[in-house]
C-alpha cells in the first residue's frame, strides 16, 4: 500500500524558513517522479513542484520559484521542500504526492503551514 | 499559464441521480507526444484529494463505473451516474500537459 506521510509544517513568521518532509512507503521511491501541492484554508488546489525520479531536475511555478526547492533523498526514500522568505499568502496545507507519471496520483494526509506573526 | 475553467461553481444533486461538471482549457491539453493530460479529484469533507479519471477517461483503481470522462482539446466533461453519499465534495480538474501544473476553481457536488 503506498503511504505518503508529510512532516514539517507549523507557525512560522513572515521572512523566515521551514523545512517540510515526505516519508513513502509501498513503493519504489526512485521509479517515480514527485510533487508538492497546496490548499490554503477553505480554497483550492495548487501545484507548488515536481521532481523527477533521479532528481535531476526541478519545476515550479512562478509563485515561489527563487524561494522553495524541492530535493529527495532516494536512500531514505524521502522528500523534501524547503521554503524560504515566507509570506502569508503561502499559508496553506502542503500534500506530498506520487506522480504517475505526469499526474497526482497517491497522496499524503498534509501538513499545514501557518505564516504569521 | 493554462486557465481551467470548472463550472458550474456548486452543484445540487439528488441521492441517485446524475451530475456532470465541465472543464474547459484556455489553450489545447493535446501533448506533442499526442496524448491528453487531463485528470480529475475528489476531495471528501476533511480529507486530501484522491484521484478519479486520469488522461481523460481512465477510471483510476478502484474508482466504481458510476465515474466517467470525456472530452478533447480544450472541452471536457465528468459525470456522475446514479450519485451516492460518498460522492459528495469539491472536485477539481486538473492538467499536466504545460508547465505550470493548473486546477479547476472546483466544483462543489452537495445535496439538493
Amino acid at each position: 500500500e503506498v503511504q505518503l506521510v508529510e512532516t514539517g509544517g507549523g507557525l512560522v513568521q513572515p521572512g523566515r524558513s521551514l523545512k517540510l518532509s515526505c516519508v513513502a512507503s509501498g513503493f519504489t521511491f526512485n521509479n517515480y517522479w514527485m510533487s508538492w501541492t497546496r490548499q490554503a484554508p477553505g480554497k483550492g488546489l495548487e501545484w507548488v513542484a515536481s521532481i523527477t525520479n533521479s532528481g535531476g531536475s526541478t519545476y515550479y511555478p512562478d509563485s515561489v520559484k527563487g524561494r522553495f526547492t524541492i530535493s529527495r533523498d532516494n536512500a531514505q526514500n524521502t522528500l523534501y521542500l524547503q521554503m524560504n522568505s515566507l509570506r502569508s499568502e503561502d499559508t496553506a496545507t502542503y500534500y506530498c504526492t506520487r506522480d504517475n507519471p505526469v499526474w497526482f496520483a497517491y497522496w499524503g494526509q498534509g501538513t499545514l503551514v501557518t505564516v504569521s506573526s | 499559464d493554462v486557465v481551467m475553467t470548472q463550472t458550474p461553481v456548486s452543484l445540487p444533486v439528488s441521492l441517485g441521480g446524475q451530475a456532470s461538471i465541465s472543464c474547459r482549457s484556455s489553450q489545447s491539453l493535446v501533448h506533442s507526444n499526442g496524448n491528453t493530460y487531463l485528470h480529475w479529484y475528489l476531495q471528501k469533507p476533511g480529507q486530501s484529494p484522491q484521484l478519479l479519471i486520469y488522461r481523460v477517461s481512465n477510471r483510476f483503481s478502484g474508482v466504481p463505473d458510476r465515474f466517467s470522462g470525456s472530452g478533447s482539446g480544450t472541452d471536457f466533461t465528468l459525470k456522475i451516474s446514479r450519485v451516492e453519499p460518498e460522492d459528495l465534495g469539491d472536485y477539481y480538474c486538473l492538467q499536466s500537459t504545460h508547465f505550470p501544473r493548473t486546477f479547476g476553481g472546483g466544483t462543489k457536488l452537495e445535496l439538493k
